[in-house]
């Protein structure tokens, strides 16, 4: 079975880091693109920034670009995103999310507060 | 940034009728759009690829047309599970961008 399961979320100050994990099985991690992508309490979808499968290149939202960094260890089937200055518009749920043209796998997320 | 707008925000409908979501990309992107259904409290579905291919699994009462900048997510006959919030989602370029949600509530 295909799972993503997220960890990591919390309650965290303003300019803050937390570090989020995503450990995937059921499929072979190393050749496929990774996401993340956050909800806001009661909004709607953001995405968030994108992996290659070997890490060549990584992408990002404007509204993250400088502040968090998405990376991954294929030979620890995990996807990770270090967070850092994080702000109270931050706080949502974080998903982990596989594919590229299309996101076909979603974790169940994990949960971040940012506030004092 | 390619910004994606759908319309209507929200809809009611009965079970039964025929829902029609649209979706407008401020750029071209070709056929490189993706529709997501949400249900409160758990993580998007992917329904819809390349604008118009059903992912498998997916009931057939759902279809997606177009291309360009143009978009349509079709509910042929609404049924009581479909009742959810719909995202569509650009993957032509960098960044990715999602459309603000369109929620399908009861009539």
């Amino acid at each position: 079975e295909v799972q993503l399961v997220e960890s990591g979320g919390g309650l965290v100050q303003p300019g803050g880091s937390l570090r989020l994990s995503c450990a995937v099985s059921g499929f072979t991690f190393n050749t496929y693109g990774m996401n993340w992508v956050r909800q806001a309490p009661g909004k709607g979808l953001e995405w968030l920034s994108y992996i290659t499968s070997s890490s060549g290149s990584m992408y990002y939202a404007d509204s993250v670009k400088g502040r968090f960094i998405i990376s991954r260890d294929n030979a620890k089937d995990s996807l990770y995103l270090q967070m850092n200055s994080l702000r109270a518009e931050d706080t949502a749920v974080y998903y982990c999310a596989r594919g590229n043209s299309a996101i076909g796998v979603w974790g169940e997320g994990t949960t971040v507060i940012v506030s004092s | 940034d390619i910004q994606m707008t759908q319309s209507p925000s929200s809809v009611s409908a009965s079970i039964g009728d025929r829902v029609i979501i649209t979706c407008r990309a401020s750029q071209g992107i070709s056929s490189w759009l993706v529709w997501y259904q949400q249900k409160p409290g758990k993580a998007p579905k992917l329904l819809i690829y390349a604008a118009s291919s059903l992912q498998s699994g997916v009931p057939s009462r759902f279809s997606g047309s177009g291309s360009g900048t143009e978009f349509t997510l079709t509910i042929s006959s609404l049924q009581p599970e479909d009742f959810a919030t719909y995202y569509c989602q650009q993957t032509d370029s960098f960044p990715r961008t999602f459309g603000q949600g369109t929620k399908v509530e009861i009539k």
